[in-house]
């Protein structure tokens, strides 16, 4: 149980072009799911926290505008990259906030990563 | 500020023999630990968590959790090659939902 998946696995684009990615639960319903960038070699970044019917929070630094988020149901939240531009080629992960009820084991799953390239 | 550390590495550890990670948070109100593990490109993969002091077991996998000393480890009995990866370590408290994640330790396993 607890699958995550991302579409797509990686994408080019032109500089100036804006990419969607998904982030599904796929057995699970998720009201917290999390956006996270990872340059080579190095840690999680964590972006925002995508709450189901509401505006994302964005961790400091990040761009609101250029990072749209939208988490429209409790099994999908999709990540824009709007006018996208070389240096924010990077691997973007989604994960999903399982709980179980109780208040010590929410854990987050996480998706494949979207390997995003911007020419 | 909460902080979570771990040995960047690399560990590198025979195969077969017992790998042990380790990790320190700041936050005495920590509630809930987690391992992940990642292999190179690939997104992290969970482990598994532990919430109580003691050990958990889970396979050849043992978490170690101390409060009062604010580390948790992870075991890794009778290591493989395949268990070479970057192991993240990752603390939350209650009624935060985000996770804060150490900058992981690369584990080689040498055959």
């Amino acid at each position: 149980g607890a699958v995550v998946s991302q579409h797509p696995s990686w994408v080019i684009c032109k500089s100036g072009t804006s990419v969607k990615i998904e982030c599904r639960s796929l057995d699970f319903q998720a009201t917290t799911m999390f956006w996270y960038r990872q340059f080579p070699k190095q840690s999680l970044m964590l972006m925002a926290t995508s709450n189901e019917g509401s505006k994302a929070t964005y961790e400091q630094g990040v761009e609101k505008d250029k990072f749209l988020i939208n988490h429209a149901s409790l099994t999908l939240s999709t990540l824009t990259v709007t006018s996208a531009h070389p240096e924010d080629s990077s691997f973007y992960i989604c994960s999903a906030r399982a709980t179980s009820g109780g208040t010590h084991t929410d854990t987050q799953y996480f998706g494949p990563g979207t390997r995003l390239t911007v020419l | 500020q909460k902080e979570v550390e771990q040995n960047s590495g690399p560990l590198s550890v025979p195969e077969g023999a017992i790998a042990s990670l380790n990790c320190t948070y700041s936050d005495r109100g920590s509630q809930s630990f987690f391992w992940y593990r990642q292999y190179s490109g690939k997104s992290p993969e969970l482990i598994m968590f532990i919430y109580s002091n003691g050990d958990k077991e889970d396979g050849r996998f043992t978490a170690q959790l101390n409060k009062a000393s604010q580390y948790v480890s992870l075991l890794i009995r009778d290591s493989q090659p395949s268990d070479s990866a970057t192991y993240l370590c990752a603390v939350n408290y209650f009624g935060n939902e985000k996770l804060t994640f150490g900058t992981g330790t690369r584990l080689t396993i040498i055959p």
